[in-house]
């Protein structure tokens, strides 16, 4: 049974670029989340997605904004990117859970360095 | 708004020895509680999760933490380390979202 996977593994990119990351969640489970872990950090919550569509937010700016296929895989994608945006970003999903009490499995996460 | 607090940056222990990684919460109503951990490079591994129930929970690799809720704390324990345990430790609490503590890491010395 394959865990929570991400792509890509590594990603460069320059002040002003747009990202997407992509995350296939693991067999069985229907929501996907994304966090952001800065480093010497603990991971801060971007957003929640659930039958293709933002459940819930985390206090981050519009630049972040995501999808969710039929299939239930997931994308983040970053507009405008800042140097404060290097982070790995970590995928994590889980089944129908409105209060997150459900276990989140994460993925080995997208590391994102911004020059 | 809901915390999560873990006081110590890091955790020495001998191997063998009995280990506590400390987490104190904030939120309101029903805590649910987790602990995961993070290898160097890695994703999050869950190691286990206090809903309701009995306050001392069992999780993986022998792991156990404890909920304490007048003193609104989950500390993580093993009653002997080792060496492979070494890692950074977060704990985290849900309440409509996964807010997660500064995380701990836990360095277990031959």
């Amino acid at each position: 049974d394959a865990g929570v996977t991400q792509s890509p593994t590594h990603l460069i990119k320059t002040r002003g670029q747009q990202v997407t990351l992509r995350c296939s969640p693991k067999s069985g489970h229907d929501t996907v989340s994304w966090y952001q872990q800065a480093l010497g950090q603990g991971p801060q919550f971007i957003f929640q997605y659930y039958e293709e569509e933002e459940r819930q937010r985390g206090n981050f700016p519009d630049r972040f904004s995501g999808h969710q296929f039929p299939n239930y895989s997931s994308e983040l994608n970053v507009n405008a990117l800042l140097l404060g945006d290097s982070a790995l970003y970590l995928c994590a999903s889980s089944t129908t859970d409105r209060l997150f009490t459900d276990t989140q499995y994460f993925g080995p996460g997208t590391r994102l360095t911004v020059l | 708004a809901q915390s999560v607090a873990q006081p110590e940056d890091q955790v020495n222990v001998a191997e063998g020895n009995p280990l506590t990684v400390k987490c104190t919460y904030s939120v309101s109503g029903n805590p649910y509680l987790f602990w995961y951990v993070q290898y160097p490079n890695r994703g999050l591994q869950f190691l286990l999760k206090y809903i309701t129930g009995d306050n001392l929970v069992k999780g993986s690799y022998g792991f156990e933490a404890e909920f304490n809720k007048s003193q609104t704390s989950f500390h993580l324990k093993k009653p002997s380390a080792l060496v492979s345990d070494s890692a950074l430790y977060f704990c985290a609490v849900a309440r409509r979202a996964l807010t997660f503590g500064s995380g701990t890491r836990l360095q277990v010395q031959p």
